[in-house]
């Protein structure tokens, strides 16, 4: 069966810092890869989208930046984080049915 | 443009009520697939349902039901004698067949509080 982890689980990072959120996903090949954040209200916002290695698409202009090196990893980065970019971090994965299956999640607080 | 509109942000229920979270999307394409999620405390989004266009039939999963009518562009939510465990935020989503990449359209989402 799939799974799709994702770490760390909670960061707290001040204003400035860099950034990376690993996402990995087991038990299935070339899937479409996500990464949406969810600020503090319920919305869901889609950051980036891949669906092959090394093919990243931005949804929204931002100090974010994406990258599949392999074919079940997508991280999510940036060089100096805002105050901005506190949110609920989720990767998603899908296969040919469309769906998308969720990780747990990463809540990532800048100070 | 595609769109989802959960008009009803919070509902508040005691248990063993039912509810309906309700969902109407906007769509120009005929073919598109539509979706509920789940939610938790915990945040980890819950796949429940996929419905494509060309299937109208309702469908029943032990307490949750699904009404699709493209008549009205409608995907309601029906969970029957609600318990505890069923509150949640919910989202219902779309997506279309073709040129996508399979990227869904989210709805706000509904926020359901089931009292003991």
């Amino acid at each position: 069966s799939q799974t799709i982890h994702q770490w760390p689980a909670t960061l707290v990072q001040p204003v400035g810092s860099p950034l990376s959120l690993e996402c990995t996903v087991e038990g299935t090949s070339n899937p479409n890869l996500y990464w949406y954040r969810q600020a503090a209200g319920r919305g869901l916002q889609l950051l980036f989208y891949s669906v092959g290695i090394g093919q990243i698409s931005s949804e929204v202009p931002q100090n974010l930046s994406a990258s599949r090196p392999q074919d079940r990893q997508f991280i999510l980065s940036s060089k100096k984080l805002l105050l901005s970019d506190s949110g609920f971090y989720l990767c998603a994965w899908a296969g040919l049915t469309y769906e998308q299956y969720f990780g747990p999640g990463t809540r990532l607080t800048v100070t | 443009a595609q769109k989802v509109t959960q008009a009803q942000t919070e509902i508040s229920v005691v248990e063993k009520e039912d509810v309906t979270l309700d969902c109407v999307y906007e769509t120009r394409d005929t073919t598109y697939y539509l979706f509920w999620y789940k939610q938790p405390p915990s945040g980890e989004l819950v796949f429940l349902i996929r419905r494509n266009s060309f299937d109208e039939q309702n469908e029943i999963s032990g307490r949750y039901s699904w009404n699709f009518q493209k008549s009205t562009s409608s995907f309601n939510f029906t969970i029957t004698a609600s318990q505890v465990v069923d509150s949640a935020v919910y989202f219902c989503a779309l997506t279309l067949f073709l040129g996508s990449q399979g990227n869904l359209i989210f709805g706000k989402g509904t926020k359901l509080s089931v009292k003991p």
